[in-house]
């Protein structure tokens, strides 16, 4: 069946640190993923996207591409802010249109 | 524009009750899924309403039933309660589900004893 699996946190880095936050799935064909984001406080948010091998997705500053051959999609920002302590979950969605998510990433930036 | 809404925010009910969750859904969205998120887990997909109707389910028994209204708004019920389904309960609404973008409430937190 489908499946998304996403780094354990929580991960903590100063301010300016660069971020990788891995993420692998498994999937029958060709699935959309997602990365979504929950800042306190406030509902899931959708942060990026991609739809097809080779995209990369990006929005605020975070990339994230899509890699068939090692099933991956990795978010990364090259410098991070206080701002972006959140959780970050990896999704995907396969043609019958369900979103599936991982477990979550807790993000705690030190100023 | 008001987005997602949903009621009550939190809730505690024992077991064997029973409890009624309720989502308004973005203004100018028609399909509305519900998740389930236990406390350090991702959300679970319950099931998702398009045209009143239920149009996809995840795992869940049949006791997690749900209702669409003729304006887009939604309604979780959970019958004969157990510890098991105490969780955040996430509403989320789309236009077009197509692309995959959900957007969500805050959520219904429910404790059961």
């Amino acid at each position: 069946g489908n499946s998304v699996t996403q780094m354990e946190g929580p991960v903590t880095l100063s301010e300016e640190a660069f971020l990788t936050i891995n993420c692998t799935y498994t999937a029958t064909g060709y699935p959309s993923l997602f990365w979504y984001v929950q800042y306190p406080g406030e509902g899931l948010q959708l942060l990026l996207k991609a739809t097809k091998a080779d995209d990369k997705g990006s929005n605020k500053g975070f990339e994230a591409t899509y890699r068939k051959e090692t099933t991956s999609f990795h978010l990364e920002k090259g410098s991070v802010q206080v701002s972006d302590s959140a959780v970050y979950f990896c999704a995907l969605m396969n043609r019958d249109d369900k979103i599936i998510f991982g477990k979550g990433t807790r993000l705690h930036i030190l100023p | 524009d008001a987005g997602v809404t949903q009621s009550p925010t939190h809730l505690i009910k024992t077991r064997g009750q029973q409890v009624t969750l309720r989502c308004s859904p973005k203004s100018g969205h028609d399909t509305v899924s519900w998740y389930q998120q236990a406390l350090g887990q991702g959300p679970q997909f319950i099931f998702q309403y398009y045209e009143e109707e239920e149009r996809q389910r995840g795992n869940f028994p049949d006791r997690f039933s749900g209702h669409q209204f003729p304006n887009y708004s939604s309604e979780l019920n959970v019958n004969a309660l157990l510890l098991g389904d105490s969780a955040l309960y996430l509403c989320a609404s789309s236009w077009d589900v197509n692309t995959g973008e959900l957007f969500f409430g805050e959520g219904s937190r429910l404790t059961v004893l």
